[in-house]
């Protein structure tokens, strides 16, 4: 069946830090695949996707490239900031349109 | 617009008891998912509502049940609590289409079972 592989956390960088979070997937076919991210008692918010392979999902300076030669689409900034600080979570659309998660990898981001 | 509202936000309860929470989605989305998010399981799909009927269904046992009225809102019920119900259920809404890809989350409703 479908599933989601990250990173286990946590992740712990100091400010201006480069982040990389792995996943990858298993899937028949080449579902869409999602970032999602949870900020301290709130909810999930979708970061960015990308609906085919090859397409690149960016948004708030983080960025995800679709590969389905690896069958990867891990999430990536360049520097990120204090209020990067949540859990980000990995996902695909399964076969009968409902999401399916990653375990969820806590960030921590220091002063 | 308003986005997607669950009531109550913390829910104290007892084993045995039953609960019902609620979920608003955004206004002209038809399509309801529930999702329950606990430390050891993660985020785990519980079912999907779409024109007042479910449309999918995860692994959960029947005493997880839903419904989905007119004006779009869901309810989901969780019969005779047990502990391991505590968790964070969240909702998320969409405009329904099979081939709409992104949901929109609320805060979720937080039960704790004592």
């Amino acid at each position: 069946g479908n599933s989601v592989t990250q990173m286990e956390g946590p992740v712990t960088l100091s400010e201006e830090a480069f982040l990389t979070i792995n996943c990858t997937y298993t899937a028949t076919g080449y579902p869409s695949l999602f970032w999602y991210v949870q900020y301290p008692g709130e909810g999930l918010q979708l970061l960015l996707k990308a609906t085919k392979a090859d397409d690149k999902g960016s948004n708030k300076g983080f960025e995800a490239t679709y590969r389905k030669e690896t069958t990867s689409f891990h999430l990536e900034k360049g520097s990120v900031q204090v209020s990067d600080s949540a859990v980000y979570f990995c996902a695909l659309i399964g076969s009968q349109g409902n999401l399916i998660f990653g375990k969820g990898t806590k960030l921590s981001v220091k002063p | 617009k308003a986005g997607v509202t669950q009531t109550p936000r913390y829910l104290i309860k007892t084993r045995g008891q039953q609960v019902t929470l609620s979920c608003s989605p955004i206004s002209g989305h038809r399509s309801v998912s529930w999702y329950q998010q606990t430390p050891g399981q993660g985020l785990q799909f519980l079912f999907e509502y779409f024109s007042e009927t479910q449309r999918n269904k995860g692994n959960f046992p029947g005493r997880f049940s839903g419904r989905q009225f007119s004006n779009s809102r869901s309810e989901m019920n969780v019969s005779t609590l047990e502990l391991g119900d505590s968790a964070l259920y969240l909702c998320a809404s969409s405009p329904g289409d099979r081939g709409q890809v992104k949901q929109y989350f609320g805060p979720g409703t937080r039960l704790t079972v004592l």
